[in-house]
């Protein structure tokens, strides 16, 4: 079963506006990443926040980590055409045998020009 | 520049046939990972590996074997391609307790 489901699913809003994604996730993580993926390309990583950790930046993304609430979110601001993307969380946790990177369905934005 | 790099972009097979996916990473890392994406499922972990030899079941592993005989390459075998596994195979690497996923290409596959 996936480990982190993305809400929303789609999301389309015009270039300038504010993006956010929401993830939320099951189990205890080590950490949480976030990745995206241009159309049938692989995946880009974009930002990690470690489990102790409840906000981090980078450049344009701002992400968020409640443990309490087992949830994150990824927050793109001022949006550009060329952010139309999907966008994944992943988190990583142990499972008896190794740490595992689970993802969850993706939310997938469009930016319209 | 690092890379993750997969043997084939895109790959057709028959039914029944023996599917060999390869991924190499130049990144002396640990961790490998190989997942299945899919229209609405987002990505399925198949197998992950720690270690040379060193191999571990994820969420999805029947149909699936994978072996890492040396650090930078990881194989996904499909013992006998079923029309069920058309889909794109993704390989990833990472640091030990998992840092950040560097991705390959991915692998179209369609099974006929």
């Amino acid at each position: 079963s996936q480990q982190g489901e993305e809400d929303p699913q789609a999301l389309s809003i015009q270039e300038g506006e504010n993006a956010t994604m929401n993830c939320s996730y099951k189990t205890s993580i080590n950490n949480l990443q976030w990745y995206r993926q241009n159309s049938g390309r692989g995946l880009v990583h974009l930002i990690l926040i470690r489990s102790n950790e409840r906000e981090k930046h980078s450049g344009r993304l701002r992400v968020t980590l409640d443990t309490s609430k087992k949830s994150s979110s990824l927050l793109i601001t001022a949006s550009r055409a060329a952010d139309t993307a999907s966008y994944f969380c992943a988190t990583v946790h142990y499972n008896n045998a190794g740490n595992m990177l689970t993802f969850g369905g993706g939310t997938r934005l469009m930016v319209k020009p | 520049d690092v890379k993750v790099t997969q043997s084939s972009r895109y790959l057709v097979k028959r039914t029944g046939e023996k599917v060999f996916l390869e991924c190499v990473q130049d990144m002396d890392h640990e961790n490998m990972f190989w997942y299945r994406q899919d229209p609405g499922l987002g990505l399925r972990l198949i197998y992950f590996s720690y270690d040379v030899k060193m191999k571990e079941k994820g969420d999805i592993p029947e149909g699936y074997s994978v072996s890492r005989e040396k650090k930078e390459r990881f194989s996904l075998i499909l013992e006998s391609a079923s029309t069920n596994q058309t889909s794109m195979y993704l390989c990833a690497s990472s640091q030990p307790v998992v840092g950040a996923g560097f991705f390959g290409p991915g692998t179209r596959l369609t099974v006929l």
